[in-house]
C-alpha cells in the first residue's frame, strides 16, 4: 500500500542535543512537506522541497534543517538551536501541481 | 505566515446531533479542503472543493466553497463517537505549492 511513514513514533531528546526525524513516501510524490504541531494548535510549515535535492523555508524553519537527497525521503533535523522543541511533527506529501496532502502518522518529539 | 480562522474552536455535542462549523479567510483560495486529525495521529482528507459555490458530500459529511473564495463550511449529520476529533481546514492558492491551515475545531461527542 502506497502512504508516508514517519519514524520513531515517539522520540526523546536531551537538551542540547541534535536529532532527526525520518519521513519516506512511495507515493512518487514530488512535493514533501514538514509540520509542527503543538497542544491545540494548529499546523505550522517548517521546511517544503518541490523537487529533489530543493527546498525552501516555511513560517518557522529557525533552528530545524533538511536535505532532499531523494524523491522519496525528506528527512528532518532538529538542532539544539531550536530552544522549544517538543511538540508533535507531521511530515506530507502533494504530487505535483495538487493540493491534496497526504500525512504520515506523526513523531513525538519530547525534550528532556 | 497566515493561518485561517476556523469557527468554532471547539463544540460539544451530543450523540444524533447535527453539527457545523466555518472557515474565513481574508484572501482567496482555488482550493479548499477538510481534514480531520484523531488524536496523535496524522490528518486525513476527508473533502476537497475546487469550485467557488461548489457543494460536495462524503456520507455524513457535506462541505461547500463560499461563493466569495474566501470561505468554506463543513456540516456533519447525525453525530456518532468516532466523528470525535480535531477538524482542520486548508485553502490552497495554486502558487508557491502549500497548503494553509485553519486553527482547527475540536470536536467531542457525547453519548
Amino acid at each position: 500500500d502506497g502512504g508516508i511513514t514517519q519514524s520513531p513514533k515517539y522520540l526523546f531528546r536531551k537538551e542540547g542535543q541534535n536529532v532527526t526525524l525520518s519521513c519516506e513516501q512511495n507515493l512518487n510524490h514530488d512535493a514533501m512537506y514538514w509540520y509542527r504541531q503543538d497542544p491545540g494548535q494548529g499546523l505550522r510549515l517548517i521546511y517544503y522541497s518541490q523537487i529533489v535535492n530543493d527546498f525552501q523555508k516555511g513560517d518557522i524553519a529557525e533552528g530545524y534543517s533538511v536535505s532532499r537527497e531523494k524523491k522519496e525521503s525528506f528527512p528532518l533535523t532538529v538542532t539544539s538551536a531550536q530552544k522549544n522543541p517538543t511538540a508533535f511533527y507531521l511530515c506530507a506529501s502533494t504530487a505535483t501541481g495538487l493540493s491534496e496532502a497526504f500525512f504520515g502518522q506523526g513523531t513525538r518529539l519530547t525534550v528532556v | 505566515g497566515q493561518q485561517l480562522n476556523q469557527s468554532p474552536q471547539s463544540m460539544f455535542i451530543q450523540e444524533g446531533e447535527d453539527v457545523s462549523m466555518n472557515c474565513t479567510s481574508s484572501s482567496i483560495f482555488n482550493t479548499w479542503l477538510w481534514y480531520k486529525q484523531d488524536p496523535g495521529e496524522g490528518p486525513v482528507l476527508l473533502i476537497a472543493l475546487y469550485k467557488a459555490g461548489e457543494l460536495t458530500s462524503n456520507g455524513r459529511l457535506t462541505a461547500q466553497f463560499g461563493i466569495t473564495r474566501k470561505d468554506s463550511f463543513l456540516n456533519i449529520s447525525a453525530s456518532i463517537p468516532s466523528d470525535v476529533g480535531i477538524y482542520f481546514c486548508a485553502g490552497y492558492t495554486g502558487t508557491a505549492s502549500k497548503l494553509t491551515f485553519g486553527t482547527g475545531t475540536r470536536l467531542q461527542v457525547t453519548l
